[in-house]
């Protein structure tokens, strides 16, 4: 069973910085791409970036580019999200997503000072 | 970024009848390996979105049959044919020809 456990979130200042996690399980995790998709309280789902399965290749939704990195490490089957200068706009549960079936909890990220 | 726009955006239905949430995107979706990538999520309260339909029509594992998807190019359908109490939520569809995924606005799903 695929399980995808995402940490890290918290209270964080505008202009702060903070890095989410997502633990990776029951699947062969250097075999695929990942992505981080978000929602804002009470909004829809927002697509944010995406590493592929050796994290040669990223990619970032406009809003998020220069601030935002993802990363991965594969002996660890960990995803991160490392991001800065944090606006009260980022403010959202951030969602580790393997392919289109498997999502996980979701971890929250409120950007408020 | 490829727009998807979604009608209605709530629904009230009573139990037992059908329901039908139409989804259209700005561009077609039809891919060069002709495939068609748009999904239908569910997002139940308080949960993460769980998929309901892959590739405009095939129904995920577990999905009941009452839940089909039907369309082509830039228009789609999610027809629920007898809704039921559990399937109160928010559902999105998406699409995944290119990057960044995107998603379309979200239809509420009441019980009357």
């Amino acid at each position: 069973e695929v399980q995808l456990v995402e940490s890290g979130g918290g209270l964080v200042q505008p202009g702060g910085s903070l890095r989410l996690s997502c633990s990776a399980s029951g699947f062969t995790f250097n075999n695929y791409t990942l992505h981080w998709v978000r929602q804002a309280p009470g909004k829809g789902l927002e697509y944010v970036s995406a590493i592929s399965s050796k994290g040669g290749k990223t990619f970032y939704v406009d809003s998020v580019k220069g601030r935002f990195t993802i990363s991965r490490d594969n002996s660890m089957n960990t995803l991160y999200l490392q991001m800065s200068s944090l606006r009260a706009e980022d403010t959202a549960v951030y969602y580790c997503v393997k392919g289109v079936k498997d999502w996980g909890q979701g971890t929250l990220v409120t950007v408020s000072s | 970024d490829i727009v998807m726009t979604q009608t209605p955006l709530s629904l009230s239905v009573t139990p037992g009848q059908p329901a039908s949430i139409s989804c259209k995107s700005s561009q077609s979706l039809l891919h060069s390996d002709g495939k068609t990538y748009l999904y239908w999520y569910l997002q139940k309260p308080g949960q993460s979105p769980q998929l309901l339909i892959y590739e405009v029509s095939s129904r995920f594992s577990g999905v009941p049959d009452r839940f089909s998807g039907s369309g082509s190019g830039t228009d789609f359908t999610l027809k629920i044919s007898r809704v039921e109490a559990e399937d109160v939520g928010v559902y999105y569809c998406m699409q995944g020809i290119v990057l960044p995924d995107t998603f379309g606005q979200g239809t509420k799903l009441e019980i009357k």
